[in-house]
Order: C-alpha cells, then structure tokens, then sequence
C-alpha cells in the first residue's frame, strides 16, 4: 500500500512570512495527525482529526497555526506568521481508529525559520 | 495526563552485542498500548514493536523484545545482535485505549560501534 504523502520535504521561510504544509493519508485511514518535532525532543500532537472533523487541537497555537482537512482526505496545516521557535520537522500520520494499531508517518517535512 | 519519559539521552553499542533502552510512563488508566518506534536519519518513523498492556506476555519482533512491568510502569526495549542499520533516534510511546493518538517521549539516540 502507498504510505503517507508529505510534501515539500524542505523549507526555508523568514520570520514573519506563511508557510503550507500538505499531507495525503494511507487510503481508507479516518484519523490524521500532525505532529511538530523540535530538535533533540519526541513528537507533540498539534492536531487530530477524524474524518473531517478535529477531535483534538488542545495544543494548536491557534493565533498563528490552522490546519484543514478537507473532504476527510488530504490535509493542511499552515502557519502564519511564522516565528524562529517554528523551526521543526512537521510530521504527518495516519491510522485505522479501531484496534492497537500504531500510527503510520509520512517523510516529514523540515522547516527553517531564519 | 499521560506522560512518557526517557531518561537516557544517547547509548552507544557494540555491533552483534546487545542494549536496553528504558522507558517509563505514567497513566491512569488500566488498559493501553505501548509502542517503540526507530528514527533514522530519513525522518520517517518506522514501528518496531507494540505490547498490549493487557497481555502479560512481553512482545517479541525478531531480534527486538520488551520488558513490560505494568505495576511499575516501566517498558524497556532489548535490541539484540545490533546491527550498524539500527543506528537511530528510538521513541517510547504511549497509546490510550479510546483515543488513537500516541504520546511520546523525548527519545534517545543509539549508536552501533562496527
């Protein structure tokens, strides 16, 4: 099966400026996440949905970050403006709800903020 | 709040021997999941293995086994006849049994000495 799609793979912004992110899930996987990885730390849910509804965002920064997910399928996270504590890989997962399935990540993508 | 916590920021192993990595958490809950997952340099989280807190039996995936101690909390990873490929950042994670979503702890990274 395809995995998860994330794209672009880099990016460098200036503070201030926007930045998209974009993500495609394993097909079939109502849940999506995005999760934001400092340096040197684990991963921290931003945001999860089902379907197309979020059921978690309790650490969204939600003056700066909004994420959509339209049509329960491919997702988008944004961020504007951007600040330099941005700077972070922003991974993208999928899963099946039900069962002890762990979650499947896509590549990730690594953004710089100058 | 569930928390996960990784107390040792890196390991170092020599090729074909064998290393534990700890990781303890808190909850308060009674059943839940409990994974390991490998970062390497490719960004891309990959699932090592997964441990059903209510199965006493400790999961086993090859040449990688886990120490579950429930009433201690505690879930350590044995990589045996390490080899250079398992040279990564290795990331405990907890899962509830309602909510799909994993949290992490802040990793350690392990070395393979050839």
């Amino acid at each position: 099966e395809a995995g998860v799609a994330q794209s672009p793979r880099y990016k460098i912004i200036e503070k201030r400026q926007s930045v998209a992110f974009w993500c495609n899930p394993i097909s079939g996987h109502a849940t999506l996440y995005w999760y934001q990885q400092i340096l040197g730390q684990g991963p921290k849910l931003l945001i999860q949905f089902q379907n197309n509804g979020v059921v978690d965002d309790s650490q969204l920064p939600k003056d700066r970050f909004s994420a959509e997910r339209l049509k329960g399928v491919d997702s988008t996270l944004k961020i504007q403006p951007a600040k330099l504590e941005d700077s972070a890989v922003y991974l993208c997962a999928s899963s099946l709800e039900a069962g002890p399935f762990g979650l499947h990540f896509g590549n990730g993508t690594r953004l710089t903020v100058t | 709040a569930q928390t996960v916590t990784q107390s040792q920021p890196e390991m170092s192993v020599q090729e074909a021997e064998t290393v534990t990595l700890s990781c303890t958490y808190d909850t308060s809950e009674s059943d839940y999941y409990l994974f390991w997952y490998k970062q390497p340099p490719s960004r891309q989280m990959i699932l090592v293995i997964r441990q059903e807190a209510y199965k006493q039996q400790n999961a086993t995936e090859n040449r990688f086994s886990v120490n579950f101690q429930k009433a201690a909390k505690s879930f350590s990873l044995k990589i045996s006849d390490s080899q250079l490929g398992d040279a990564a950042m290795y990331f405990c994670a907890y899962r509830g049994l309602l909510n799909s979503k994993l949290t992490f702890g802040k990793g350690i990274t392990l070395s393979v000495r050839p």
